[in-house]
């Protein structure tokens, strides 16, 4: 059953430290998205990459965050220095795009940040 | 205004009742139309995709889509308390990757 993995599931943190996530996508899989989730924002996507290339991060403050894919089995996402609004739920997603189409999103389960 | 409208609900129905969950969207480009469901404390797995226009059944599950109102629907019927989770209308446009989804709404289904 495959599946995209995220560690930490949760992480508590103090405000101007750094945190780094990551996210495994499904083999395969040539696509992989950042989101953030909150009740006030809903699910905003923060960065996009594409056979590991970064086609999109417009969603992410510049300045504190950063988003690689090292390798086509990880992807890390980094924020540096973290504040209190950084809290939230950071989902990763995988799927495979086929020319112009890109197929269903699997999203992995989440990392739960609190930033103090 | 937000591309995609959602109620946030949040939505409470006995067992067994017909639920419709609605968004409404403002880009006549989207053309992929999909239904997301989300258990607390969990990701958004997919439950119905579409393209363009007309309705989708799958099981309990019916999805609908009218491009020329710009809304999109999902019925579920007979529902049960297993229902019971967050459900994100989402949209793309042919070419593009970017996925625009609406605020999700909370439904509950009392036992």
């Amino acid at each position: 059953d495959a599946r995209v993995t995220q560690t930490p599931r949760h992480k508590v943190t103090e405000m101007g430290q750094e945190v780094t996530m990551r996210c495994q996508p499904i083999l395969g899989h040539n696509t992989v998205f950042w989101y953030r989730q909150t009740m006030m924002q809903g699910l905003e996507l923060l960065a996009y990459f594409r056979n590991r290339a970064p086609l999109d991060d417009s969603g992410m403050p510049k300045d504190r965050f950063s988003a690689e894919m090292p390798d086509a089995t990880l992807a890390t996402l980094k924020i540096q220095p973290s504040e209190p609004r950084d809290s939230a739920v950071y989902f990763c997603a995988s799927g495979l795009a086929r020319q112009a189409k890109q197929e269903t999103q699997y999203f992995g389960p989440g990392t739960r940040l609190l930033v103090l | 205004q937000k591309e995609v409208e959602q109620d946030p609900g949040p939505l409470s129905v006995p067992e067994g009742a017909i639920v419709s969950l609605n968004c409404t969207y403002s880009n006549s480009a989207f053309q992929y139309f999909m239904w997301y469901r989300q258990y607390s404390r969990k990701g958004p797995e997919l439950l119905m995709y579409t393209y363009s226009s007309g309705n989708k059944e799958d099981g309990r599950f019916t999805a609908q889509v009218d491009k020329s109102s710009k809304y999109i629907s999902l019925f579920i019927r007979d529902s049960q308390p297993s229902d019971s989770a967050t459900y994100l209308c989402a949209m793309t446009h042919t070419g593009g990757f970017k996925t625009i989804f609406g605020a999700g709404t909370r439904l509950f289904v009392k036992a």
